[in-house]
């Protein structure tokens, strides 16, 4: 079976500050990748990054940035000097061929970020 | 660009009428996903295609019915729509690369249609 588990359920902070969301995960499959979406309050998927489980090397798009970590089973995603529009909900996402390629998305982190 | 479009975005409806939500994508994507959500929660696979006239029920269960007649559209049908179907209903689609030049199996979701039943 596969599970997500983002801990976080809601996270508070101010512009500017950094902010990292944590999601760890577990499966059997030695093959299989891990997903980050953003959901706006206008309620759409946004798709932000998606990695494979033999690719560890860390990404950063602009002020976003992912550390992906077989070694503890996690794929954290990093804002840095979050804005007010960063403000949504944050899904952390697993799909590997066993599972017959659906994802697995894990219950959401909910980031506020206030002026 | 919108890729992939769900009509209506809202819909407030009646108890006991039949509702189609609509769902149309221009990727050329061979497989498409119909999800349930409460706003900010966890979302729920209720149903998915993987090609013409191919259709499977999710880990949810759910009244709603689906068809897949062409890739590109796939509809979702509420026979009798009830007060506990009042959620977010998210569209999305996968596939090999078609003509968007995107990831295989990456999923790409629609706006969402927002159902309240009265």
């Amino acid at each position: 079976a596969q599970k997500v588990t983002q801990a976080q359920t809601e996270i508070s902070v101010v512009e500017k500050e950094d902010v990292t969301l944590d999601c760890v995960y577990e499966t059997r499959d030695t093959t299989y990748y891990l997903f980050w979406y953003k959901q706006p309050p206008s309620g759409e998927l946004v798709f932000l990054i998606r990695r494979n489980s033999f690719d560890e090397q860390n990404e950063i798009s602009g002020r976003y940035s992912w550390n992906f970590q077989k070694s503890t089973s996690s794929f954290n995603f990093t804002i840095t000097a979050s804005q007010v529009v960063d403000s949504a909900v944050y899904f952390c996402a697993l799909q590997s061929n066993n599972a017959g390629n659906m994802l697995t998305f894990g219950g959401g982190t909910r980031l506020m970020v206030k002026p | 660009e919108a890729d992939i479009y769900q009509t209506p975005r809202y819909l407030v409806i009646g108890t006991g009428k039949k509702i189609t939500l609509e769902c149309s994508q221009t990727m050329g994507h061979d497989k498409m996903y119909w999800y349930q959500q409460d706003p900010g929660m966890e979302l729920h696979l209720i149903h998915y295609s993987y090609g013409v006239n191919s259709t499977e029920k999710g880990d949810l269960s759910s009244e709603s019915t689906v068809s897949r007649i062409r890739t590109e559209h796939f509809p979702l049908t509420l026979e009798s729509a009830r007060p506990s179907h009042t959620s977010q209903y998210l569209c999305a689609s996968s596939g090999i690369l078609g003509t968007s030049g995107r990831f295989q199996e990456t999923q790409y979701f629609g706006p969402g249609t927002r159902l309240l039943v009265l």
